[in-house]
């Protein structure tokens, strides 16, 4: 597809238990963020990549929480042992420059659900 | 601390009715501002931006939004609402740092339209 696609769609998680977000970025996309969207609120910068590196990874919760992006493509949130407070919308976005928002393009987020 | 307040969580209005969306920042800087639309399941859509010059940017589907120095002001506005404006809207303002631009979000407004 054309747009940041990202995996699974809704995740529901026992407290305790690790997950795994995938975000697809548009294809030559340099730039690549996470936010965390809690219930009724905006989203909340978690982490940015720019190829492979990760430049800032100031919004990430604990470090229960961690990100990665191996070649430069697609990236992976990983939590580990989930709690309730953890429960919210993951969004990825990318772009395919790095000083500018014009062209950050959001995925439709993976809703992640702690009972 | 750089901030975003939208002081409206819920706002109804009559279909072909005025619209405005009210944003207040809290920036040292010039900032950078944005208004974003999330209909339920999509991701977020970029409807337009301030970086500089003429205070009234006009967007996307027929929104408008003025930035008013003054009283730290970025208000959406759209003169005739339609149907399909039903949706959730995010002011945000752009944090440049080390050569990337992250959204710090206000905590939204929620658009109802009646016919």
């Amino acid at each position: 597809g054309a747009g940041v696609s990202q995996s699974p769609r809704y995740k529901v998680a026992k407290r305790g238990q690790d997950v795994a977000l995938r975000c697809d970025p548009i294809s030559g996309h340099v730039s690549l963020f996470w936010y965390q969207q809690a219930l009724g609120q905006g989203p909340e910068f978690l982490t940015y990549f720019q190829n492979e590196a990760q430049l800032d990874k100031s919004g990430l919760p604990s470090d229960r929480f961690f990100a990665e992006r191996p070649e430069g493509s697609v990236s992976t949130l990983k939590i580990q042992r989930t709690q309730q407070e953890d429960s919210a919308v993951y969004l990825c976005a990318s772009s395919p420059v790095t000083a500018s928002n014009e062209k950050l393009f959001f995925g439709s987020g993976t809703q992640l659900s702690v009972l | 601390a750089q901030s975003v307040t939208q002081p409206d969580i819920h706002i109804t209005v009559s279909e072909g009715a005025s619209l405005e969306l009210r944003c207040n920042y809290s920036y040292g800087a010039t900032p950078y501002l944005f208004w974003y639309v999330q209909s339920p399941g999509q991701g977020l859509q970029l409807l337009l931006k301030y970086f500089s010059g003429d205070t009234l940017v006009q967007g996307i589907k027929g929104f408008e939004a003025e930035f008013k120095r003054s009283q730290s002001s970025f208000n959406l506005r759209k003169p005739s609402v339609h149907w399909s404006d039903a949706a959730e809207y995010f002011c945000a303002v752009g944090l440049f740092s080390g050569g990337y631009n992250k959204l710090i979000f206000g905590a939204g407004t929620r658009l109802a339209v009646h016919p």
